[in-house]
């Protein structure tokens, strides 16, 4: 039982290249989100999904894209990567919903030069 | 939408010492409002929780109080401990399934 996992762990890119991300749960949760972490700003939200198939903006959702084509997996890519996109990135599980605890994987670093 | 302000940003103690962090958040339909710890070079992971109808709620050496009226709640910290040293933080959501976060609050205890 793996809980919540991201790949990579670590990246290093250079300016205008993609990539993706991938977050992956065992858990059978249906609610999946991709935050950013940067120095002194918390946990910004920039994608969610509420199930399999569906995905909504959230905070700072600009030069990100995602998909949910299975329930277990959930995609951030970016398509042409930007300094400011350099950050620590984590997804997050819950079962249900607002009531309910979030699962975090253990994140990705992630540095565009 | 939801705004939720946490302070302090850092805090310092000596072990054994109390800790308290402070949240306030602005949307009155907020009803669940989760502690989250994060060590270092580690994701977020869930130490405490509390709903509307509950005003206090207790877990060995932590706490959480709730106060609706004045829309604030507080992480307490008793008899802390080296390994306490983390960056916290608190969360408030309610009729959406999406918890807005305070910034954190890194918390140093010193031997």
């Amino acid at each position: 039982n793996a809980g919540v996992t991201q790949t990579p762990k670590f990246r290093v890119l250079k300016t205008g290249q993609s990539m993706t991300l991938l977050c992956a749960q065992d858990m059978n949760h249906e609610y999946m989100y991709w935050y950013r972490q940067d120095p002194g700003m918390g946990l910004r939200l920039i994608h969610y999904s509420v199930g399999e198939g569906t995905t909504a903006k959230g905070e700072v959702p600009d030069g990100y894209n995602v998909s949910r084509l299975k329930k277990q997996n959930f995609l951030l890519g970016l398509e042409s990567a930007a300094p400011s996109q350099t950050s620590v990135y984590f997804c997050a599980t819950t079962l249900l919903g607002s009531y309910n605890e979030q699962f975090f994987g253990p994140g990705t670093r992630l540095t565009v030069l | 939408g939801e705004n939720v302000e946490q302070h302090p940003s850092t805090l310092s103690v000596q072990e054994g010492d109390s800790a308290v962090i402070k949240c306030t958040y602005s949307d009155s339909a907020s009803n669940y409002f989760p502690w989250y710890k994060q060590e270092l070079g580690k994701g977020p992971q869930l130490i405490i929780d509390i709903r509307s109808n509950v005003g206090e709620k207790k877990d060995q050496r932590i706490a959480v109080t709730l106060n609706k009226t004045a829309k604030h709640f507080s992480l307490h910290i008793t008899e802390t401990q080296p390994e306490d040293s983390a960056v916290y933080f608190c969360a408030a959501s309610g009729g959406s399934y999406i918890p807005t976060f305070g910034r954190g609050t890194s918390l140093i205890v010193h031997p």
